[in-house]
């Protein structure tokens, strides 16, 4: 079935380092990626996409890369700075052939915590 | 700020009890789809609409139903709610209805007593 998953639930890190988070999905037929950034009482907030043609898509402070060979997806963030501690969601969207609607599965998330 | 806004901000009711959330689509969208997201999870896809039609399901049972207007705005109704319905419900607006783009308003907390 359908799944996506988390390697690692929390993340910590010092304002400045780069951070990685990571994400193992299971579906084939997924046909888009996206990185969604979740902070406290907020609804979860677009980052980055990734179409499962590309490997690797860069936006400000962000990159994000996948692998379809061992179907794992990754976001890196650049000199993370406090304002990026949150929860970060990995989401697929499965183009289940003459499928009309977007629906996206998401992982469980990891907490990532920047300490200044 | 993404444009979408729900209500309530939070809610509580007892169990058996029936409710109904509400959902303002970002401007220009036509599509609002509904999450439901436990303590600790990411969001589960309950359904989405698409020009006041049901254009897709989740798996949630039928006591999970919805609705659409002209104007894109969007209800999620639950009936006979149990415990396990406590959760942050959340809905996405986007501009067609295979889009993966969907921009999250910021949810409504549902506790079941």
């Amino acid at each position: 079935g359908e799944s996506v998953g988390l390697h690692l639930p929390t993340l910590s890190v010092q304002e400045g380092d780069n951070s990685i988070i990571n994400c193992a999905y299971s579906n084939s037929a997924s046909d888009y990626f996206i990185w969604y950034k979740q902070e406290s009482g907020k609804g979860p907030q677009f980052i980055i996409d990734i179409r499962s043609n590309m490997d690797k898509r860069q936006g400000q402070r962000v990159t994000v890369l996948l692998n379809k060979t061992v179907k794992h997806l990754s976001l890196q963030i650049a000199a993370t700075q406090p304002g990026d501690s949150a929860v970060y969601f990995c989401a697929e969207k499965v183009n289940a052939g003459g499928t009309s609607y977007g629906k996206l599965t998401f992982g469980q998330g990891t907490i990532l915590t920047v300490h200044p | 700020e993404t444009g979408v806004t729900q209500s309530p901000t939070h809610l509580i009711k007892t169990r058996g009890q029936q409710v109904t959330l509400r959902c303002s689509s970002q401007s220009g969208h036509n599509t609002v789809s509904w999450y439901q997201q436990a303590l600790g999870q990411g969001p589960q896809f309950i359904f989405q609409y698409y020009r006041e039609e049901e254009n897709g399901r989740g798996n949630f049972p039928p006591r999970f139903s919805g609705l659409q207007f002209p104007n894109y705005s969007s209800e999620l109704n639950v009936n006979a709610l149990e415990l396990d319905d406590s959760a942050l419900y959340l809905c996405a607006s986007s501009f067609r209805g295979n889009s993966y783009e969907q921009y999250f308003g910021p949810g409504t907390r549902l506790t079941v007593t």
